[in-house]
């Protein structure tokens, strides 16, 4: 079964960094494209960001843009999110989720991890 | 970008009844909508795509409608395990938006 398995949360001080992991498994990781949507506590879901199966083309939200990348290993079966400039408003649960088909959303989730950005 | 509003943003049911919400975009998407729950502390779960199909394994009392720019998930006969969050998301095109959430609360 489809299982993704995220790393890399924590507690980070404005305009700092962190990278978060992403590990999938039960489906051909290579064939599918991947997104990153966050959650803020107690708010609703937000799209952040999707690479292609292939790394070929990448999405942000623009509240991301030019602070955040998104990449992938598919040797390794990985996606990442490298968020840098980091602001308290990036708070939130961070979630990766398997693409349904080519650009569509997401159909599996994993169960996130936290990221809290505080000084 | 296209702009998804989601209404209620609440609402209080009793085991049994028939709930419906809807989704309005702010352009025309064809059927590109998904339908997720989302129970607290928990992932969001897809439960509808493309409009009306249903994902495997979601039991058939959830179903969706519409096309176009508005849309509907009907729930027929609410269950004590269907109370949760639902989101709306268009992904007709890029940035994909998701409506703001309806709450499924116990009346």
């Amino acid at each position: 079964q489809v299982q993704l398995v995220e790393s890399g949360g924590g507690v980070v001080q404005p305009g700092g960094s962190l990278r978060l992991s992403c590990a999938a498994s039960g489906f051909t990781f290579s064939s599918y494209g991947m997104h990153w949507v966050r959650q803020a506590p107690g708010k609703g879901l937000e799209w952040v960001a999707f690479i292609r199966y292939d790394g070929s083309n990448k999405y942000y939200a623009d509240s991301v843009k030019g602070r955040f990348t998104i990449s992938r290993d598919n040797s390794k079966n990985t996606l990442y999110l490298q968020m840098n400039s980091l602001r308290a408003e990036d708070t939130a649960v961070y979630y990766c989720a398997k693409g349904r088909i080519a650009v569509a959303g997401p159909d599996y989730w994993g169960q996130g991890t936290l990221v809290t950005v505080s000084s | 970008a296209i702009q998804m509003t989601q209404s209620p943003s609440s609402l209080s049911a009793s085991v049994g009844d028939r709930v419906t919400i809807t989704c309005r975009a702010s352009q025309g998407i064809r059927n590109d909508l998904g339908w997720y729950q989302q129970k607290p502390g928990k992932a969001p779960k897809l439960l509808i795509y493309a409009a009306s199909s249903l994902q495997s394994g979601v039991p058939s009392r959830f179903s969706g409608s519409g096309s176009g720019t508005d849309f509907t998930l009907t729930i027929s006969s609410l269950q004590p395990e269907d109370f949760a969050t639902y989101y709306c998301l268009q992904d007709y095109n890029y940035p994909p938006a998701f409506g703001q959430g309806t709450k499924v609360e116990i009346k």
